[in-house]
C-alpha cells in the first residue's frame, strides 16, 4: 500500500471555479510535506513545502494545508485558469533508519475546461 | 527557484544502441541529483540516487548495469540506457538538491524530463 494517497485521481472543472485536492499519508516520522505540478510531457515544479510545524502555505492561487495529526494535506486552488490542468503530485519525506526516504503520490490529474 | 536542465528533451535511437541523457544543475551545486521514470499518466518512479564522486545507490529492480550512473560534478549527472530496448522507452526525469552537511534539505528541483523512444 502507497505510503502517500491521492484524491481524487482525476477531477474536470470549470474555468474559475475553486478545487480542492487531497494527500494522506501514513509516512511517520515525517520531515516535510511538498506539492508540485506537472504539466503533460514537463518535469514537476514546486508550489509549496511545509513541515510539520507548519499549517498552510500559499503561492498565489494555491494554498496548501496540512494537519500533522491527522496525516493530511489539501491543495486548494482559487479561481481556476485554463492552464491550470495539470497533474498535480503530493511528495512526503520521512526519516526512516539511515536517513531520509521521499515518495510520491500518484497525483491527481486536472482538467479546466473552458 | 534554482534551474536544472536536461539534454536532450527527446530521443529516438535503435534497439541495442546506447543513449546518454545529461542533468545539470545552472546555478548551485547539487551534491545529490535524482534520475526517475514515468510512464504515462503514472507518477514517478525513483530510479537512482547519486552523490557526487560516488556510485549512485539503485532502488531495488533497476538493473545498475543498464542504467548507468555518473556524477561526476557537482552541476553535473549522466544516465547511459545501455543496450536499450522497446521496453526502456520512457519519459526519464532528474532533480538535483543542494544538501548542507547534516541538514535534510527541503528542496528538490526536477529537470524537465527526456523523452526516450526505442525502435
Amino acid at each position: 500500500k502507497n505510503q502517500v494517497e491521492q484524491s481524487p485521481q482525476s477531477l474536470i472543472i470549470l474555468e474559475g471555479k475553486n478545487c480542492t485536492l487531497q494527500c494522506n499519508y501514513t509516512v511517520s516520522p515525517f520531515s516535510n510535506l511538498r506539492w508540485y505540478k506537472q504539466d503533460t510531457g514537463r518535469g514537476p515544479v514546486s508550489l509549496t513545502i511545509m513541515t510539520f510545524s507548519e499549517n498552510t502555505k500559499s503561492n498565489g492561487r494555491y494554498t496548501a494545508t496540512l494537519d500533522a495529526d491527522t496525516k493530511q494535506s489539501s491543495l486548494h486552488i482559487t479561481a481556476s485558469q485554463l492552464s491550470d490542468s495539470a497533474s498535480y503530485i503530493c511528495v512526503v519525506r520521512g526519516y526512516y533508519t539511515g536517513g531520509f526516504k521521499t515518495i510520491f503520490g500518484a497525483g491527481t490529474r486536472l482538467f479546466v475546461k473552458a | 527557484g534554482a534551474v536544472v536542465s536536461q539534454h536532450p528533451s527527446r530521443v529516438i535511437c535503435k534497439s541495442g544502441t546506447s543513449v546518454k541523457i545529461e542533468c545539470r544543475s545552472l546555478d548551485f551545486q547539487a551534491t545529490t541529483m535524482f534520475w526517475y521514470r514515468q510512464f504515462p499518466k503514472k507518477s514517478l518512479m525513483l530510479m537512482a540516487t547519486s552523490n557526487e564522486g560516488s556510485k549512485a545507490t539503485y532502488e531495488q529492480g533497476v538493473e545498475k548495469d543498464k542504467f548507468l550512473i555518473n556524477h561526476a560534478s557537482l552541476t553535473l549527472s549522466t544516465l547511459t540506457v545501455t543496450s536499450a530496448h522497446p521496453e526502456d522507452s520512457s519519459f526519464y526525469i532528474c532533480s538535483a538538491r543542494e544538501d548542507a552537511g547534516t541538514r535534510d534539505s527541503m528542496e528538490q528541483f526536477f529537470g524537465p524530463g527526456t523523452r526516450l523512444t526505442v525502435l
